[in-house]
C-alpha cells in the first residue's frame, strides 16, 4: 500500500514568487493534515481537511497561504507570494475517519521549501 | 499557553547503551501521548503510544512511561543502535481531537 506522497520534494523559489505544494493521503483516508517545520523548530500544526471541508485551519499563518482539497482526494498548498520565512519542511499527513482511528497519522516524507 | 516540549534538544549515546528521551507537558486535558521518530530527509514515523489511563507500554526495544502527575512523557531504547539516530518528538491529543500537537524534538546521536 502507498503511503503518503508529496511533490516537490524540495523545492528553491525566490521571494515573491509562488509555489504550490501536493499531498497525496493513503487511498481511503478522509483525514488530511498539513504540518511545518521550520529551521529546527516544533512541527507547528497548519490545518485540518476531512474530505474536501475545511475542518481547522488555525494553524495557517496568514493569508498568503491557501490549501485546497476537491474531491476529498489529493490536496495543495500554495503559497503566494512567498517570503523567506516561509522557508522549511511542509509535512502532509492523514489518517482513516472514525472514532479512535484517528489517534495514528502517517506521514509523508515533506517538501523542503527555500525561499531566497 | 499550552505547550508541549523538551528537556534535552540533543542526546549523545554509545552504541548499545539505554536511551531516555523525556519529554514535559502542560496540557492537563491530555488524554493520549505518542513517539515520532523522524529521520534525516523523511516524515515523522510512528514509534509507540500511550493513553492517560496507563503509565507504562511497551514495544519492540521502547517503554514510553508517562507520569501525569508531573505532566512527563519519556522514550527509552534498549540497546540503542546507529539506526535509532534521529529526532524524536513527543506529541499529545485531547479530547476528541485527531490533531496532535508537537514537541521541539530531541536529536539522538548514537555513536558507533
Amino acid at each position: 500500500e502507498a503511503g503518503v506522497t508529496q511533490f516537490p520534494s524540495h523545492s528553491v523559489i525566490e521571494k515573491g514568487q509562488t509555489v504550490t505544494l501536493r499531498c497525496d493521503p493513503i487511498s481511503g483516508h478522509d483525514n488530511l493534515y498539513w504540518y511545518r517545520r521550520v529551521m529546527g523548530k516544533e512541527i507547528k500544526f497548519l490545518l485540518h481537511f476531512v474530505k474536501e471541508s475545511k475542518q481547522d485551519e488555525s494553524g495557517m499563518p496568514n493569508n498568503r497561504f491557501l490549501a485546497e482539497r476537491t474531491g476529498g482526494t489529493y490536496s495543495t498548498l500554495k503559497v503566494q507570494p512567498a517570503e523567506l520565512e516561509d522557508s522549511g519542511v511542509y509535512f502532509c499527513a492523514s489518517s482513516p475517519l472514525g472514532p479512535g482511528s484517528g489517534n495514528t497519522i502517517y506521514f509523508g516524507e515533506g517538501s523542503w521549501l527555500t525561499v531566497v | 499557553g499550552e505547550s508541549v516540549g523538551l528537556h534535552l534538544p540533543t542526546l549523545s549515546v554509545q552504541e548499545g547503551d539505554n536511551s531516555i528521551i523525556n519529554c514535559a507537558y502542560s496540557n492537563s486535558a491530555s488524554d493520549y501521548f505518542i513517539w515520532y521518530k523522524q529521520e534525516s530527509g523523511k516524515g515523522p514515523q510512528f514509534i509507540i503510544d500511550i493513553r492517560s489511563n496507563m503509565d507504562k507500554r511497551q514495544g519492540q526495544r521502547v517503554t514510553v512511561l508517562l507520569n501525569k502527575t508531573v505532566k512527563h512523557l519519556s522514550l527509552q531504547i534498549a540497546a540503542t543502535q546507529p539506526g535509532d539516530s534521529a529526532v524524536y518528538f513527543c506529541a499529545e491529543k485531547s479530547g476528541g481531537s485527531y490533531i496532535p500537537t508537537f514537541g521541539r524534538g530531541t536529536s539522538l546521536i548514537v555513536h558507533p
